[in-house]
């Protein structure tokens, strides 16, 4: 079974400044999708960025980026200018390459955003 | 542009009582997912659907119960609720193989 973890609980980041949130995963696969959902107090869940393992070349979304490592099965989120609407839970996900395609989410890092 | 609907938004129950959540979903969407939330345990999959007519067990699917009698709806129910079902319910749908999942607004359930 796939696991998807991420190793900080909390982040905090000076608005206007960059911060990278972490994120490994484990899986016998060679395809599959990887993804960063935020989600703002709202509790609605927002997708912020998608990577296909089959590409190497990293994905952006404005001011979101990822670094993919597929042989380090490492998957980081690097927010740059930060803002305060970008203080949320952001949760990475696995995505397996099969009929159900179920996400398979970590536990979640909380960012704040100091102003 | 309703996308995801799930209905109700909130519910205090008892123990050993039961109800439904609704998910509504208007997208032509084939799939669709129940998962629950919990503090530092990030989203469990509970029960998911590949099409109408269809349903499968996720990671937590004690004590829960789903039906899809149509494409646009799927059905959690809990039939003797227990205070570990207290939490947020999630309702999601996809298409096609991009996989991205899109949410509902959750449900948060609390069972006294």
């Amino acid at each position: 079974a796939q696991t998807v973890t991420q190793s900080q609980p909390e982040m905090s980041v000076q608005e206007a400044e960059t911060v990278t949130l972490s994120c490994t995963y484990d899986t016998s696969e060679s395809d599959y999708y990887l993804f960063w959902y935020k989600q703002p107090p709202s509790r609605q869940m927002i997708l912020v960025i998608r990577q296909e393992a089959y590409k190497q070349q990293n994905a952006t979304e404005n001011r979101f980026s990822v670094n993919f490592q597929k042989a380090a099965k490492s998957f980081s989120l690097k927010i740059s200018d930060s803002q305060l609407g970008d203080a949320a839970m952001y949760f990475c996900a696995y995505r397996t390459w099969g009929s159900a395609r179920q996400l398979t989410f970590g536990s979640g890092t909380q960012l704040t955003v100091l102003p | 542009n309703a996308g995801v609907t799930q209905t109700p938004k909130f519910r205090v129950l008892k123990t050993g009582q039961s109800m439904t959540l609704l998910c509504a979903q208007d997208m032509n969407h084939e799939y669709m997912y129940w998962y629950r939330q919990d503090p530092g345990m990030g989203l469990r999959l509970i029960h998911y659907s590949v099409g109408e007519g269809t349903t499968a067990k996720g990671e937590v699917p004690d004590g829960y119960n789903v039906s899809r009698l149509k494409k646009q709806n799927f059905l959690l129910g809990l039939e003797s609720a227990a205070p570990s079902q207290t939490s947020v319910y999630f309702c999601a749908s996809s298409y096609g193989s991009t996989g991205e999942l899109f949410f509902g607004e959750g449900s948060r359930l609390t069972v006294l």
